[in-house]
């Protein structure tokens, strides 16, 4: 399966701040996948990455507030835009290989005060 | 719209037992599911994957087992270990290819006591 590496792991950030995270993965995928995790619940679907096209972002979610970026193959960023105590949650990146599922990255801790 | 479902939210046990978890889902059209494993403040490892074809598999001491006719899936832990403590979650792909949107159940924490 893919290895993926996120960063930062973590990051403590002020209100009205931005944090961009990276995800690269060691092979080419299609699509790549941001997940957040907010404390105490389970996961929830941002939007799907497509390299050289927009990002589809789920009911919720807009590209104001988290825009995506898909230079290449191997990489993504997310960014989480004019942050709020409410951003405060765990950010993941995800591929998914045919006949492997889904791979996800080590995640990304955010802290907003 | 699919829905998961995991019983029980939490678990404890004392090291060596053998232990089950359930998953539930409401649409039984699905193309697969995952089991994952999450540490606390970390990402999710996959342990196990199950296409909508197959019944069950099996990894090291972990048995998943799959009736997609009834829209359950269980989770088989042999001789837990404390090493095994984390949160379990349950993850189906109903859209129909391999790159299908997951939705998650909200996961049994399970901790091994020594």
């Amino acid at each position: 399966s893919a290895v993926i590496s996120q960063k930062p792991s973590r990051d403590i950030c002020q209100r009205g701040t931005s944090l961009t995270i990276q995800c690269q993965v060691d092979s080419q995928v299609t699509m790549m996948f941001w997940y957040r995790q907010q404390p105490g619940q389970s996961l929830t679907l941002i939007a799907t990455a497509n390299q050289g096209s927009e990002a589809t972002y789920e009911s919720g979610f807009v590209i104001d507030k988290f825009p995506i970026s898909r230079p290449n193959l191997t990489f993504s960023t997310l960014t989480v835009s004019n942050m709020s105590p409410e951003d405060s949650s765990i950010y993941l990146c995800s591929v998914n290989r045919m006949g492997y599922g889904y791979t996800f990255g080590s995640g990304t801790r955010l802290t907003v005060v | 719209k699919q829905e998961v479902t995991q019983i029980p939210a939490a678990l404890s046990v004392p090291e060596g037992e053998n232990l089950v978890l359930n998953c539930s889902f409401t649409d039984s059209a699905i193309y697969n599911l995952q089991w994952f494993r999450q540490d606390p403040g970390k990402g999710l490892t996959s342990l196990l994957l199950i296409q909508s074809s197959q019944r069950e598999q099996t990894s090291g001491r972990l048995n998943a087992s799959l009736d997609k006719s009834s829209g359950r899936s269980t989770l088989y832990i042999a001789a837990s270990q404390p090493g095994d403590s984390a949160t379990y979650l349950c993850a189906v792909n109903a859209g129909g290819t391999s790159y299908g949107k997951l939705t998650f159940g909200q996961g049994t924490i399970l901790t091994v006591h020594p």
